[in-house]
This record gives structure tokens, sequence and C-alpha cells, in this order.
């Protein structure tokens, strides 16, 4: 079975700063897609960004990228130029490519909370 | 208006109580999925459903029930509450078709069973 794990409970960034979030995962399966979901006070899950294991290149959307190394099973996000509205908590997720994978499930991280300071 | 919706958004009830969570989805996908919500911790699957004939256990099925009445619809029922049930309950949507399966969450259920 697949677990991801956040090490980082919290975390806090200065507003107009940069922060990088750690997430890092252990499989045997060579072939998958690693998510950021975001969860603002609201506790709605937004998804931030997308990575498949098969790309080399990391995703970026806007001021949200990644830091994705396979061999070392780790997938950072890196937030630029943080705002206000980025406080949130911030979940990193696993989904296998296998079909009929317990319906291709996301396994979760546990999750890391930022706090962005003005 | 919202791909994913859930009713109610908040619910108190007792301890042996029988409740349903309701999701419904406009997104026309044909996976939908309940997971839950524990203070401080990711979320776990409890079931899934590829279409309305087919309904599968997740990590933590024990003590819920699903029904798919419709392609668009998926509730989750508790049958007789505990509060160790007590929790934040998402149900998100996903599409079989393309390489990349992304899950649409909904608002979640923030439920307390006292």
């Amino acid at each position: 079975a697949q677990t991801v794990t956040q090490s980082q409970p919290e975390m806090s960034v200065q507003e107009a700063e940069t922060v990088t979030l750690s997430c890092t995962y252990d499989t045997s399966e060579s072939d998958y897609y690693l998510f950021w979901y975001k969860q603002p006070p609201s506790r709605q899950m937004i998804l931030v960004i997308r990575q498949e294991a098969y790309k080399q290149q990391n995703a970026t959307e806007n001021r949200f990228s990644v830091n994705f190394q396979k061999a070392a099973k780790s997938f950072s996000l890196k937030i630029s130029d943080s705002q206000l509205g980025d406080a949130a908590m911030y979940f990193c997720a696993y989904r296998s490519l296998i079909n009929n994978n317990a319906g291709n499930m996301l396994t979760f991280g546990g999750g890391t909370r930022l706090m962005v300071k003005p | 208006d919202a791909d994913v919706t859930q009713t109610p958004r908040n619910r108190i009830t007792k301890t042996g109580k029988r409740i349903m969570l309701e999701c419904s989805q406009t997104k026309g996908h044909d996976r939908m999925y309940w997971y839950r919500q524990d203070p401080g911790l990711g979320l776990q699957l409890i079931y899934y459903s590829f279409d309305v004939k087919d309904i599968n256990k997740g990590e933590i099925s024990d003590g819920y029930s699903v029904s798919r009445q419709a392609q668009a619809k998926f509730s989750l029922s508790l049958e007789s509450a505990i509060p160790n049930q007590t929790a934040l309950y998402f149900c998100a949507t996903g599409s079989r078709w393309g390489p990349q399966e992304t899950q649409y969450f909904g608002p979640g259920t923030r439920l307390l069973v006292l």
C-alpha cells in the first residue's frame, strides 16, 4: 500500500515571500499521479496542482510549482509571492494508475497548515 | 452553481440515530466517492462507486452504507451513529475517461455525534 507523509504540521511565510511545503511518498509503482490540494477555512478541498509521474517536467500553475524528484519519491510544493488568501491546510495526495485499484482512490498525507503573515 | 453539492452542511445527531448525507453532482462524472476527514488528518476513503450498479468498500467502510440512486447522486448512511463517527465528510467525483482522473470535492458536511 502507498503512504504519503507530510513532515511539516505547520509552516508560516511572510506575505509576498516564497514558501516550500514538503511531501514524500512510498510506492512500488512506476506510474502514478501526485496532487496538491488546498483546504481553506471554508473546508472545501481545492485542487492546486497535479503531476504525472511519467513526466520529467515539473508542473506549474501560476504562483504554484512543484519539485518532483521521482527517485527520491519527493513532491514538494513551492508557493511564490505568497498572498493572504493562500493561508490554508495543504494536502499532498497520491493516486495509482492501476485500473480498479480501489477506484483509483487518493491516498492523502496528514496535511500542512500554512499561515501567511501580513 | 457548484458542481458538487452536499447536504446538509452541518449536522448534529445523537448516538444510535440513523442519518443520511447526500451528494449531487452536475459534472456528468461516472465515479463518485465518500471520504472522511478527522481533525488534523488527511482524508480516508469510505466507499466508492464506478457507476450506478458498481459500489465498493474503501478503507474504512464499517458502520457506513451507501446508495447510488442515479449517476448524479450518491448518499452515505450511518445506520446507528456513534461518537467516533464525528468528522468532516466529503463527497468527490471523477471520470474514468482520459488519462488524468482528477477528483472534484464537494464543500463537506460537518457531523457531530453526541
